[in-house]
């Protein structure tokens, strides 16, 4: 396994359109997590699936933000009408840890910039 | 919203200096988590501390948390020019017995100078 994977890594699209993005958790681990980094800031959440259901989600996660998680396996974040506000690192990251601990390995973002 | 504050938010020193970062949260806490960030990459995990913990070690790397005060600290020992990268704290809150979600701070942009 090679971690957790992210694609794509850059996306430059115009306001208006819609983007997608994917990500690949590590095969063992039932919890996924997407972050959003904006420059200078720390990661802010947005949501977080154990297996397929989705059981948190932030108030940052408006009407045209939805995530899934079809089969507990890799997830999907799907932002449409996107403005510019909407350009930023999104983070994407899974745990595993039956600790209770929740650490998390995240994959290497993948940059959204909304022109 | 971020729970937590790192204080500095911009460090510099020399190469084999000690590097030291602060961290101050506000709600309870089951444990908190130092993580590294090298620019334009995802973060990486360094260490964890426990609400029950005072202080751990890990190679160069020592971290103090005070329940009391709600801070913790992250001291490098013998920083490295490849040690130059931002740190984050996060604080993964009580709920429902197990700490699901990790909040993140501001950071601390380290540059270690060769």
């Amino acid at each position: 396994d090679t971690g957790v994977s992210q694609d794509p890594r850059h996306k430059i699209t115009k306001r208006g359109q819609n983007v997608t993005f994917r990500c690949d958790p590590i095969s063992e681990h039932n919890r996924l997590y997407w972050y959003r980094q904006t420059l200078g800031q720390g990661p802010e959440f947005l949501t977080y699936f154990q297996n397929e259901a989705q059981l948190e989600k932030s108030r940052l996660l408006s009407d045209r933000f939805s995530a899934e998680r079809p089969k507990g396996s890799f997830s999907t974040l799907e932002i449409q009408r996107t403005e510019q506000g909407d350009s930023a690192m999104y983070l994407c990251a899974s745990s595993g840890d039956s600790s209770g601990a929740n650490v998390l390995t995240f994959g290497a973002g993948s940059r959204l910039t909304v022109l | 919203s971020q729970q937590g504050e790192e204080d500095p938010q911009a460090l510099s020193i020399q190469e084999g200096e000690n590097a030291t970062m602060n961290c101050s949260y506000k709600t309870s806490i089951n444990n908190l988590q130092w993580y590294r960030q090298n620019s334009g990459r995802g973060l990486v995990h360094l260490i964890l501390i426990r609400s029950n913990e005072r202080e751990k070690h890990s190679g160069r790397l020592r971290v103090t948390l005070d329940t009391s005060k709600k801070s913790s600290s992250l001291l490098i020992t013998a920083s490295r020019a490849a040690d130059t990268a931002s740190y984050f704290c996060a604080t993964a809150r009580i709920s429902s017995g197990s700490a699901r979600q990790l909040t993140f701070g501001s950071g601390t942009q380290l540059t270690v100078l060769p």
